[in-house]
């Protein structure tokens, strides 16, 4: 079974900018969480999407948004780049509401 | 406020030097607690799921245990290849999910 896949890998960004990033989940997984990690915060989660509805949000602020599309593939978005936003921005899947998360390899995301 | 607190902060072992790691958390209702392992530049990779106190999980050379108030993460006779950062999360009732940030185990061949 292929895992949990991101794309881009890798990406470069200005303040100011936007960017969508796209997760595909494990195959028959329905619910989708996002998490930022950072070396001085850790992992800090971001929102989760089960069955195309946000069922739960991190504190964040509004410029993080994401959605889930029937396939189950889910993009989160950040609008008005700012420098704190540089992060591996991580994906995890599961096949239901309470069960095991699994995680993809990342987006590092660097803000110039 | 719930939290989540990983010890300690780095570990450097000699190969086969036995140790654990703590994970110990004040959360309001408790539904289960995770134990990760991340290697640099990829995702967490799931070990083990803990929901009770007095629950055991064991892998290879890892050995999981949880009680009320802390998680120990068990490593016997680690290898080189075990190192790694290992993150503790737990769940609450309402489903979200809090981190760790972890500890830095370093095996010395």
């Amino acid at each position: 079974k292929a895992g949990v896949t991101q794309t881009p890998r890798y990406l470069i960004k200005t303040r100011g900018q936007q960017v969508t990033l796209s997760c595909s989940p494990i195959s028959g997984h329905r619910s989708v969480s996002w998490y930022q990690q950072t070396p001085g915060q850790g992992l800090q989660f971001l929102f989760e999407y089960f069955s195309e509805t946000q069922r739960n949000k991190g504190n964040f602020p509004g410029r993080f948004s994401g959605r889930q599309f029937s396939n189950s593939r889910s993009e989160m978005n950040v609008s008005t780049l700012e420098l704190g936003d540089s992060a591996l921005y991580l994906c995890a899947s599961s096949s239901g509401q309470r069960e095991t998360q699994y995680f993809g390899p990342g987006t590092r995301l660097l803000v110039l | 406020e719930d939290q989540v607190t990983q010890s300690p902060e780095a570990l450097r072992l000699q190969e086969g030097e036995s140790s654990s790691l703590n994970c110990s958390y004040t959360v309001s209702g408790l539904r289960g607690l995770f134990w990760y392992r991340q290697d640099p530049g990829k995702g967490p990779e799931f070990l083990f799921t803990l929901y009770s106190a007095g629950e055991e999980k064991e892998k290879e050379r890892l050995k999981a245990t949880l009680t009320k108030k802390e998680s120990f993460l068990h490593i016997t006779a680690p290898k080189p290849e075990d190192s790694a950062t290992y993150l503790c999360a737990v769940t609450r009732r309402d489903d979200k999910i809090i981190f760790g940030k972890g500890t830095r185990l370093h095996i010395l061949p």
